[in-house]
């Protein structure tokens, strides 16, 4: 199956501060990628969808200025989370739907542990 | 937006039994997906199965799309097996579940 590559997988910030996390598909194109959210014990929450040369698509309730998509090429998006606090930390993963010959199958990426003190 | 059902929350098994774990969801959809999320939180594919049935090892998968449901099937389960399985749907985002826990004991 595709691959899809999430860095850092953990991070530690400082209250205030910004983090940049990196998702790329390695071997394929893709001109959508998708940004979720996963707090503990409970379920994946989709953030936002993230288009290739256009305007992140934000679910409801997320804060775009504080969670900042970049889709500038099509393999790489990147989400930044701008001025962190504590109840920012959460574990967010990346996902990339990819042609497998049956059908657009997605795929993630590791995730990206944030604990922001 | 879709909803996405999964039963049952918790499983608790013995070493080698079998298990049905059950994906009901509400619209219609183009993809569906079983997933296991490891102890790290990497999500492992098990079917893309937005319809019919598919068999990979102890592990099956059907889903019925035009009944809205799909079920996955855990035979002779191991130890290995315990975490947590989530079904995921949709017509571009997955949607996601909040996932069946299962506990398999030696």
């Amino acid at each position: 199956g595709a691959v899809v590559s999430q860095h850092p997988s953990r991070v530690i910030c400082k209250s205030g501060t910004s983090v940049k996390i990196e998702c790329r598909s390695l071997d394929f194109q893709a001109t959508t990628m998708f940004w979720y959210r996963q707090f503990p014990k409970q379920s994946l929450m989709l953030m936002a969808t993230s288009n290739e040369g256009s305007k992140a698509t934000y679910e409801q309730g997320v804060e775009k200025d504080k969670f900042l998509i970049n889709h500038a090429s099509l393999t790489l998006s990147t989400l930044t989370v701008t001025s962190a606090h504590p109840e920012d930390s959460s574990f967010y993963i990346c996902s990339a739907r990819s042609w497998e010959g049956h059908g657009e199958e997605a795929f993630f990426g590791q995730g990206t542990r944030l604990t922001v003190v | 937006g879709i909803q996405v059902e999964q039963s049952p929350p918790d499983l608790i098994l013995q070493e080698g039994a079998n298990s049905t774990l059950r994906c009901n969801f509400s619209d219609s959809v183009n993809n569906l997906q079983w997933f296991h999320q490891n102890p790290w939180g990497q999500l492992i594919n098990l079917f893309y199965i937005p319809s019919g049935t598919k068999q990979n090892g102890r592990l099956s998968a059907t889903t019925v799309a035009t009944e809205r449901y799909s079920l996955l099937y855990i035979s002779s389960s191991q130890t290995t097996d315990s975490g947590v399985y989530f079904c995921a749907v949709g017509v571009n985002a997955l949607i996601f579940g909040k996932g069946t826990t299962l506990s398999v004991s030696s």
